[in-house]
């Protein structure tokens, strides 16, 4: 089955530790996202890519980063830079240029203490 | 700038209710798609429905239709004859041509289908 798939779906780590998250897509689209959603929030754009080694920063990068050397992968790393990284995140792909809406993976639950 | 609002924050009904998710957007781009997503208890968001910006044809699907109007520049959802299993976070989203079509999300509405 074709999907989005996101690892661990609840994640605990200690404050001062980066922590990565994990999203690989096997739909072979060409863009992938970040999102934070917040309690009773919408979702906050963090970063998107594209393209293959290419990536922009989306409303909410500071204290993150990604990296995008594979078409199916595209790990998001939250540093200690990060001052509220207690959230949850969703990760989401476009097929490409002539496509428009995205699809998403279950989310992971990050809780940072 | 780009805007969504959905002004409603929880929707209560009854099962077999009609109801109707309101979604009011902000554009100065010609060219935009407009979308609902459902988010489920589970988390998982999942696509609902893709409008561009030069279709005003409203749409149905089963038991939820979509009513686009660019002159008050709203996307409003209903759905009719609702059921348990619509209780969900239904958001709605914009994205532009302008600004390499990057999607943004209203703050969502949750609703509450009661048996």
């Amino acid at each position: 089955d074709g999907g989005i798939t996101q690892s661990p779906k609840y994640l605990f780590r200690k404050e001062g530790q980066n922590v990565t998250l994990s999203c690989e897509q096997n739909l072979n689209h060409d863009a992938m996202y970040w999102y934070r959603q917040d309690p009773g929030q919408g979702l906050r754009l963090i970063y998107y890519s594209q393209i293959v080694n290419d990536f922009q920063k989306g409303d909410i990068a500071e204290g993150y980063s990604v990296s995008r050397e594979k078409k199916e992968s595209f790990p998001l790393t939250v540093t200690s830079a990060q001052k509220n990284p207690t959230a949850f995140y969703l990760c989401a792909s476009r097929r490409g240029p002539d496509s428009y809406e995205q699809y998403f993976g279950p989310g992971t639950r990050l809780t940072v203490t | 700038a780009q805007k969504v609002t959905q002004a409603q924050t929880e929707i209560s009904v009854v099962e077999k209710e009609d109801v109707t998710l309101d979604c009011v957007y902000e554009t100065r781009d010609t060219t935009y798609y407009l979308f609902w997503y459902k988010q489920p208890p589970s988390g998982e968001l999942v696509f609902l429905i893709r409008r561009n910006s030069f279709d005003e044809q409203n749409e149905i699907s089963g038991r939820y239709s979509w009513n686009f109007q660019k002159s008050t520049s709203s996307f409003n959802f209903t759905i009719t004859a609702s059921q348990v299993v619509d209780s969900a976070v239904y958001f709605c989203a914009l994205s532009e041509k302008t600004g390499g079509f990057k999607t943004i999300f209203g703050a969502g509405t949750r609703l509450f289908v009661k048996a």
